[in-house]
């Protein structure tokens, strides 16, 4: 099993909402990933967790908050999200140190 | 960070080979050169990685700089499938950043 997978595929949310992404990968890997995608940009990383704990958080607005309940599992809490936040948000896990495997993301839009 | 610039377009006709550059003028030395492509509607797709040497696998081929400051991604003959965008991206152990990437139109 090489495949990352990511749900929900679609999110439509209020600004006052709360949600959540999950990401479950079984490849053994344990390092875990979240990007954010805005149309026509690269991805840019958000989090990073390794060994089930946090390493990077690339100063991202508190409305977002990554967990990792175990190895293979990674969700991402979203919580009073503005306009701007809406993107392809991009889970991805590996290795430490080797290639990234992505999942297909979650679009998301706020409304 | 180090970043990586590259073409923001280029196109090739099918069955031809590509050459897609990438420069990363400051690149660290423990930086990998990692290369992904993204189809439209999906998650980026792994391609080639290396550190110094020139490396070979089934899908590119990726060429080095000796001083590491650029790089070539090499695709031996286009097909229509190969259309999408190239990111090359620098990585230390956790940190893989992207660069503004390619989009590679391939002419049939």
């Amino acid at each position: 099993d090489t495949e990352v997978t990511q749900t929900p595929k679609h999110l439509v949310m209020g600004m006052t909402n709360k949600k959540s992404l999950k990401c479950e990968q079984h490849m053994g890997h344990r390092a875990m990933y979240w990007y954010k995608q805005k149309a026509k940009k690269p991805p840019e990383l958000m989090f990073v967790y390794s060994y089930e704990k946090l390493s990077i958080n690339e100063s991202v607005p508190s409305r977002f908050s990554p967990e990792c309940p175990n190895s293979s599992l990674l969700n991402l809490h979203l919580h009073a999200l503005q306009p701007e936040d809406s993107a392809l948000y991009l889970c991805a896990s590996s290795q430490v140190g080797e290639k990234l495997f992505f999942g297909s993301g979650t679009q998301l839009s706020v409304l | 960070d180090a970043k990586t610039t590259q073409p923001n377009s280029m196109e090739s006709n099918e069955e031809e080979p590509v050459h897609l550059p990438c420069n990363h003028s400051t690149i660290s030395g423990t930086d990998y050169i990692h290369w992904y492509r993204q189809l439209p509607s999906q998650g980026p797709e792994y391609v080639i990685h290396g550190l110094t040497s020139n490396v070979n696998n089934r899908m590119a081929s990726l060429a080095i700089a000796e001083d590491r400051k650029s790089s070539t991604l090499i695709l031996h003959r286009a097909t229509l499938r190969d259309a999408a965008v190239y990111y090359c991206t620098l990585s230390g152990t956790y940190k893989y950043i992207f660069g503004t990437g390619t989009r590679l139109k391939v002419l049939a």
